[in-house]
């Protein structure tokens, strides 16, 4: 099955602890992304990916890290978490890039206290 | 500063009747517009998209509306049904997606 995987769905941390959250897709997509959704802000940007060790800022890159060392993962980096952070990410690829359709992963819920 | 809104955060509708979301812009240089679907606990996922040379794309009992001018997008569902219950957004394309803030449509049965 074509899909997007995160891990983990739910997390909860405290702040200034390392983590990371994993992203893997299975459809060979070139393009992959971060996105946070917070009330009243839409989906956002943090970071993207066109290619293996092509990665470049999004809207929102402050306070995040990525790497992309194999096609299909995309893992993103909290280096010192704060509760601004707090937030529902999703994951998404592309066969495209970000001008068409998107396949997005089921999301990770983070809290940081 | 916003470049696309979703003004409605919720809408409530009954069964076989029509919905009508809505998604205004502000940025003129967008040229492809898409619409996803987000039920609880699961990403989004594509429903509908319209290039700005048309003003018009139906897929099945989704279509939609391109109005360049006024720079205002909506999708109708026709009829709509319950399982269509889910948070929509509309995202906007000028070589990067913008996304709107979601609109919760409620379908009762």
């Amino acid at each position: 099955e074509a899909q997007v995987t995160q891990n983990p769905r739910y997390l909860i941390t405290v702040t200034g602890k390392k983590l990371t959250v994993t992203c893997s897709q299975n459809m060979n997509h070139e393009y992959m992304s971060w996105y946070r959704q917070d009330p009243g802000l839409g989906l956002r940007q943090i970071y993207y990916s066109m290619n293996v060790e092509v990665t470049d800022k999004g809207d929102v890159p402050e306070g995040y890290k990525v790497s992309r060392k194999e096609k299909r993962n995309f893992p993103l980096i909290l280096e010192s978490p704060s509760p601004n952070q707090t937030s529902l990410y999703f994951c998404a690829s592309s066969p495209t890039g970000d001008l068409y359709e998107q396949y997005f992963g089921p999301g990770t819920r983070l809290t940081v206290t | 500063d916003q470049q696309v809104k979703q003004n409605s955060p919720s809408l409530s509708v009954q069964e076989g009747r029509i919905s009508i979301l809505n998604c205004d812009y502000t940025n003129s240089m967008f040229d492809y517009f898409l619409w996803y679907k987000k039920y609880p606990a699961e990403g989004p996922t594509f429903l509908i998209s319209i290039s700005s040379i048309k003003d018009k794309n139906e897929d099945g009992r989704f279509t939609v509306f391109l109005n360049k001018s006024a720079k205002h997008l909506s999708l109708h569902i026709v009829p709509s049904q319950p399982g269509d219950s889910a948070v929509y957004f509309c995202a906007a394309n000028a070589g990067k997606s913008t996304f709107g803030d979601g609109t919760t449509l409620t379908v009762k049965p």
